[in-house]
């Protein structure tokens, strides 16, 4: 079973369009996460929730918003959708944080988003 | 200055060949320091965590310089199969508010 799954793989999208990727981990973490992967391959972290709690959001414009039903889920809505926002997102989990320290990552395959 | 910053490389070595590759960080508080990979159009996998006296697994050792605020990695007798994105990645703070932050990545690529 894949530890961290998240769909569609691809997504090919007019600019202006509303989308969602989901994601959802069966490795009981508490913590979750989005991360953007641009063209320079550059990964940024966009969200992160601890048990679905919002703990993270680095200045991600507000036409992003994440959704988190259950620990298990955290998914990515985005409205408006523009040519910049063309990248690879990435969803990931990891178990529970400790103060000032942080525990690795496990990744989903990511979602190829193109933005026509 | 980048918080976490990497050469991009590409490094392009035979195989067998013995390669490192440094990163460094601009917080001093940091605690947390890992090495992940990347292969091409794939999800980046942890490969190492960087422990303050240095760490070795199997062919890859890594280390951390506390003093000049960076951390190594050092790839003995490179395979094919090494040929990958290697990313740099620091938890810069200590409050618990910040993600992990991902270097731009090193490129390797082994050569027959």
């Amino acid at each position: 079973d894949t530890a961290v799954s998240q769909t569609p793989k691809y997504l090919v999208t007019q600019m202006g369009n509303d989308k969602s990727i989901k994601c959802e981990q069966n490795l009981g973490h508490d913590t979750m996460y989005w991360y953007k992967q641009d063209s320079k391959k550059f990964l940024k972290i966009m969200f992160s929730y601890n048990n679905k709690e919002l703990i993270i959001n680095e200045t991600v414009p507000n036409r992003f918003s994440p959704k988190s039903p259950d620990k298990a889920h955290l998914n990515l809505h985005i409205n408006s959708l523009e040519l910049g926002d063309s990248a690879v997102y990435f969803c990931a989990s990891s178990p529970r944080r400790s103060r000032g320290r942080s525990e690795k990552l496990f990744f989903g395959s990511g979602t190829q988003l193109s933005v026509l | 200055r980048k918080e976490v910053e990497q050469d991009p490389g590409p490094f392009n070595v035979p195989e067998g060949a013995t390669v490192a590759f440094n990163c460094t960080y601009s917080n001093s508080a940091s605690q947390s320091f890992f090495w992940y990979r990347q292969d091409c159009r794939k999800e980046p996998k942890l490969l190492m965590s960087v422990y303050s006296s240095g760490n070795e697994d199997g062919r890859f050792t890594a280390q951390l310089n506390r003093a000049s605020q960076y951390i190594s990695l050092l790839i003995r007798d490179s395979k094919l199969s090494d040929s990958a994105t290697y990313l740099c990645v620091v938890n810069l703070d200590s409050t618990g508010r910040r993600a992990l932050t991902f270097g731009s990545g090193t490129r390797l690529q082994v050569q027959p």
